[in-house]
């Protein structure tokens, strides 16, 4: 248990449907991250939150819209998207984004677009 | 820009034997932290050990240790007394903490560790 909770675990969805991946840490950090991970690729970095504000946007398709209401609750709301896009995403957060210290993750959600 | 160079795709080890999975990092930042996580098949990335730029020892963590050697921008994980429960998938990342790259972790295309009985 690392104090980082993704749901849902697993997701299957229609390219037309819209979802939401929910993340909560009750670590006390600022700063927390999404990223994807598609087989054989590494983890790629999508979106940073330092203190509930996006600071990082690494050219994300608008199909994916983050949403950060306080600095425990990360969204990821997705709408259309494609086959392409199901992979596993893991949330993550650490102190601080100004401090190099360990990030934490979530167990991460596995998503199937269909 | 950072990069992380992991070169063993697929590594075995005996169990209770010791293993080392070789990391490369490039920066051009004198300030980073390098880290390895660990990812079971179940999917969940878990943080192993840390290591900070300015640290002057290596970094231990029980079995796990970090041979860091920062001229050669290396930062190797050791493993000792490999246990069945070690076999998964091991990734190499760096973490710039200021700049225009704070925040921004890389990741190494990992390491896939098979533990034979």
């Amino acid at each position: 248990e690392t104090g980082v909770t993704q749901t849902p675990r697993h997701l299957v969805m229609g390219m037309t449907n819209k979802k939401s991946l929910k993340c909560e840490q009750h670590l006390g950090h600022n700063a927390m991250y999404w990223y994807k991970q598609s087989a054989k690729k590494p983890l790629e970095l999508m979106f940073v939150y330092s203190l509930e504000e996006r600071v990082e946007n690494n050219s994300v398709p608008s199909r994916f819209s983050p949403e950060c209401p306080n600095s425990s609750h990360l969204f990821l709301h997705l709408h259309t998207l494609q086959p392409e896009d199901s992979a596993l995403y893991l949330c993550a957060s650490s102190q601080d984004i100004g401090n190099a210290g360990e990030a934490f993750f979530g167990q991460g959600t596995r998503l199937t677009v269909v | 820009a950072q990069k992380i160079t992991q070169t063993q795709p697929g590594m075995f080890v005996q169990e209770k034997e010791a293993v080392t999975l070789d990391c490369t990092y490039d920066t051009s930042d004198p300030s980073y932290g390098l880290f390895w996580y660990k990812q079971p098949s179940s999917g969940e990335m878990i943080f192993l050990i840390y290591q900070g730029s300015y640290d002057q020892q290596n970094a231990t963590e029980g079995r796990y240790s970090l041979n860091f050697q920062k001229a050669r921008k290396s930062a190797n994980l050791v493993i000792s007394a490999s246990q069945l429960g070690d076999s998964a998938m091991y990734f190499c990342a760096m973490r710039e903490p200021r700049g225009t790259n704070a925040g921004k972790s890389t990741f190494g295309d990992g390491t896939t560790l098979t533990v034979k009985p």
